[in-house]
């Protein structure tokens, strides 16, 4: 337990459906993070929060919406997505996002795509 | 992007033998972290290094950060079954950049 949540765990959608994935940090950190994770490729950074601020965007594609609404919370709202984007999903969070931090990770949500 | 290439991909080993995996890279990093990832969770921070040349241990694992902060290594003594896991290095660039992993299982 890293104190990070992550919901739902699993979840299967189709291209034409518009869903959500969730994460709740209870660590008292300013910054969040989303990540993807696919088989045989590296973590790719996707979204960086801080202090409720959007601090990066790895040129994700906008089928892929993130919001913050606080810093406990953070959301990722999907829309029209294709089968490659079928991958685990990551959510992170640390003290104040600089680099040396640690990152506590949430166990993913594992998406699969039809 | 800042590639992190690690080796070997996969690992499957008897308990109680060494292993080392290794994290290469072509780009210097102002710190390099490994973390160790179970089935089913996210990856868990195990050590960070900062300094060229350094070395560090925890427990059964030793860490060594290159000297000219492009690569490392993670050492494994006496594997035991709950060492199982993918293994993670990532390097601090203007963010973090992952290694592809390597997945090490250890037979009992």
């Amino acid at each position: 337990e890293t104190g990070v949540t992550q919901t739902p765990r699993h979840l299967v959608m189709g291209m034409t459906n518009k869903k959500s994935l969730k994460c709740e940090q209870h660590l008292g950190h300013n910054a969040m993070y989303w990540y993807k994770q696919s088989a045989k490729k590296p973590l790719e950074l996707m979204f960086v929060y801080n202090f409720k601020e959007q601090t990066e965007n790895n040129s994700v594609p906008s089928r892929f919406s993130p919001e913050c609404p606080n810093s406990s919370h953070l959301f990722l709202h999907l829309h029209t997505l294709q089968p490659e984007d079928s991958a685990l999903y990551l959510c992170a969070s640390s003290q104040s996002g600089e680099t040396l931090e640690t990152q506590y990770f949430g166990p993913g949500t594992r998406l699969l795509v039809l | 992007t800042q590639l992190l290439e690690q080796s070997p991909q996969f690992l499957s080993i008897q308990e109680g033998e060494n292993l080392t995996v290794y994290c290469n890279s072509s780009s210097v990093f102002s710190s390099l972290q490994w973390y160790r990832q179970e089935p089913g969770e996210g990856p868990v921070l195990l050590v960070t290094v900062v300094t060229g040349g350094e070395v560090k241990k925890l427990k059964r694992l030793t860490f060594q950060f290159g000297d000219a902060r492009k690569d490392s290594s993670l050492h494994i003594t006496a594997a035991q079954p709950g060492d199982t896991g993918l293994y993670l290095c990532a390097g601090a660039g203007n963010q973090f950049y992952f290694g592809t992993g390597t997945s090490l299982t250890v037979i009992p």
